[in-house]
């Protein structure tokens, strides 16, 4: 079956760490995002790619990064710039169109240690 | 920019119960979808409206698009455990691939 596969499910990150939350999804989808969420908030966009190679940063792109080398996956590094990092992040996919729903994987929760 | 209101932001019902989820947006709609989340998962789709007055069914769960396209509704009929979660509605692509969320509702069914 189609899907978007995130992992880890979840994560804990040391000061000044860096770390890499991975989104590979197997639907020949263009585009691809990453979303944070927390408590009472709804989802908020750190990036997004519409085609390999390129990307686009989103509402809260500072302290994080990513990168699009295949159109299968994009994976999210959350740096240790990022002051606040913890919180539940969503990946998501849909097809290159008008309108179209996106396709969401099951989530990382990234927690500091 | 658009936004995304929804209400109520919590519910509780008794399991048999019928309920109503609102979806407001500060400008025309031209993609709105319906989204289930279970605590610490992704969104399940539930299902997308497109032209003003669509109305939708996906077994005991009907969402409606008003004619003027800024509002939706979700509406449970005969609530069961099985319906409780969180219900977000989202909306997009506008302008270069960008969706928006409301920020959700939570739903507990009481058995």
């Amino acid at each position: 079956d189609g899907g978007i596969t995130q992992s880890p499910k979840y994560l804990f990150r040391k000061e000044g760490q860096n770390v890499t939350l991975s989104c590979e999804q197997n639907l020949n989808h263009d585009a691809m995002y990453w979303y944070r969420q927390d408590p009472g908030q709804g989802l908020r966009l750190i990036y997004y790619s519409q085609i390999v190679n390129d990307f686009q940063k989103g509402d809260i792109a500072e302290g994080y990064s990513v990168s699009r080398e295949k159109k299968e996956s994009f994976p999210l590094t959350v740096t240790s710039a990022q002051k606040n990092p913890t919180a539940f992040y969503l990946c998501a996919s849909c097809l290159e169109s008008t309108v179209k729903p996106q396709h969401f994987g099951d989530g990382t929760r990234l927690s500091i240690l | 920019s658009q936004e995304l209101e929804q209400s109520p932001q919590s519910l509780i019902v008794q399991e048999g119960k019928n309920l109503t989820i609102n979806c407001t947006s500060s400008k025309t709609l031209y993609g709105l979808y319906w989204y289930k989340q279970k605590y610490g998962e992704g969104l399940i789709f539930l299902m997308m409206l497109q032209k003003g007055g669509e109305e939708k069914s996906h077994e005991k769960i009907t969402a409606k698009l008003d004619e003027k396209k800024q509002q939706s509704s979700l509406h449970i009929t005969a609530s069961q455990p099985s319906h409780a979660g969180i219900y977000l509605c989202g909306a997009g692509p506008s302008g270069t691939y960008k969706y928006i969320f409301g920020t959700g509702t939570r739903l507990k069914v009481l058995a």
